[in-house]
């Protein structure tokens, strides 16, 4: 299985800093990545698929970028509504394999 | 719009079959390239992937899971279902079935069913 890394765990964040969260894949993934945002008790939502393309109707705050193993999300200014925990997800191979999460707070 | 909703038992006892239904709208299983999944989260914890079913019927299982998983559909009625056998606590998670569109993202997200074991 492709194991997917993620850092940090958690961060806090002020309105208007930039955010940027890592997703590290055990193998080459050729941008098969993508992006989930998911709020306290709601389902996970897309944001970013093939490593850098924005899904229709999120911010153009949210961007991806990467390539090989190593890829990147960055959030260009913390906004409140951007609360909540981060996942990575590969899919050049099944099974599926998700990062472990990273919880991001407004400071 | 597309739109997905879980359903299933609730609570149920280790050993028994759980049976979970995602009924879905705004796309078919039998258009080419679509694909409905299931992906569990136990409460506080991360995301694993569980099963796809594709418009051709062709069928991935998450190999963790080993040969509880089977995973199906009623295209004419806008479903796909997930059975897992012998369940225990470790089962106990928020499931969610989520739509795949020509490739490995998921670009639609149930609101998730709550799944129980215990005895």
């Amino acid at each position: 299985d492709i194991q997917m890394t993620q850092s940090p765990a958690s961060l806090s964040a002020s309105l208007g800093e930039t955010v940027t969260i890592q997703c590290q894949a055990s193998e080459d993934i050729y941008s098969g990545l993508a992006w989930y945002q998911q709020k306290p008790g709601k389902s996970p939502q897309l944001l970013i698929y093939g490593a850098s393309s924005l899904q229709d109707g999120v911010p153009s705050r949210f961007s991806g970028s990467g390539s090989g193993t190593q890829y990147s999300l960055k959030i260009s200014s913390m906004q409140t509504e951007d609360e909540g925990v981060y996942f990575c997800q590969q899919g050049l191979k099944y099974p599926l394999t998700f990062g472990s999460g990273t919880k991001l707070e407004i400071k | 719009q597309v739109t997905l909703k879980e359903s299933g038992p609730g609570i149920l006892q280790p050993s028994q079959t759980l049976s979970l239904t995602c009924t879905f709208s705004g796309f078919s299983l039998s258009t080419y390239g679509m694909g409905v999944g299931w992906i569990r989260q136990p409460s506080g914890k991360g995301l694993e992937w569980l099963a796809n079913i594709w418009w051709d019927d062709d069928k991935y299982y998450n190999p963790s899971l080993k040969n509880r998983l089977t995973i199906s559909k009623d295209t004419s009625n806008n479903q796909a279902f997930l059975k897992i056998t012998n369940v225990d606590t470790a089962d106990t998670a928020t499931y969610y079935c989520a739509r795949f569109n020509n490739s490995y993202v998921m670009d639609a997200w149930g609101q998730g069913a709550s799944v129980t074991v215990s005895s």
